[in-house]
């Protein structure tokens, strides 16, 4: 099954709005990543929150880290429509069997309005 | 550096031909891992290898696929005989230091098996 399961599958706002996607995953974790995927694009590694870690920032972004809940979220401030894409958070290590590796959710597709 | 390059960028084959997918990591980068997106089962990790051993291959679907890393700067990912299931994109991605921190991505190889 699914480790990381994002919040909601789609979202569309317009520009200049906040977006808040979610993550909840099910098991123990070294630390939780969120990526972004443009259309036709490899991933692109946004920001890393560790375990022993709350809340962290980078420019726009803004990521907690509940682990009593097992949730995560990922906060876009002022959206801008280059910000349409999807989003995956990601956790470590891989719950398929492996020490190392992550395991990716299906993501949030975002798409901010003009 | 010029990011993990992945070759080639589109292939379309028939049912039953042999695929190579290629993957160069990231100068000194240690962990490469491949995986594989469709839109049903999202990204899959396939198999990584550390240090250019396979560790763990537990993801890699059947005895259709295998993987190959003979140096540090090449890797390969190879389907043989390709069937229709397998059209998805094929990610390959490295990382440094440990298998569970961030990961670089390469474009992709968009895969469609006629």
């Amino acid at each position: 099954s699914q480790q990381g399961e994002e919040d909601p599958q789609a979202l569309s706002i317009q520009e200049g709005e906040n977006a808040t996607m979610n993550c909840s995953y099910k098991t123990s974790i070294n630390n939780l990543q969120w990526y972004r995927q443009n259309s036709g694009r490899g991933l692109v590694h946004l920001i890393l929150i560790r375990s022993n870690e709350r809340e962290k920032h980078s420019g726009r972004l803004r990521v907690t880290l509940d682990t009593s809940k097992k949730s995560s979220s990922l906060l876009i401030t002022a959206s801008r429509a280059a910000d349409t894409a999807s989003y995956f958070c990601a956790t470590g290590p891989y719950s398929g069997g492996g020490a190392d590796g992550l395991t990716f959710g299906k993501g949030t597709h975002l798409i901010i309005q003009p | 550096d010029a990011g993990v390059i992945q070759s080639p960028r589109h292939e379309v084959t028939e049912m039953g031909q042999e695929v190579t997918l290629r993957c160069k990591p990231i100068s000194g980068h240690d962990y490469l891992f491949w995986y594989r997106q469709t839109m049903m089962r999202g990204l899959e990790l396939l198999i990584y290898f550390n240090n250019n051993v396979p560790i763990d291959d537990s993801g890699m679907p059947e005895d259709r696929f295998s993987a190959k890393m003979p140096n540090a700067s090449f890797s390969t990912l190879k389907i043989q005989p390709s069937e229709p299931r397998d059209s998805a994109v094929y990610f390959c991605a490295s990382s440094y230091g440990t298998g569970t921190d961030t990961q670089y991505f390469g474009p992709g190889t968009r895969l469609t098996v006629l």
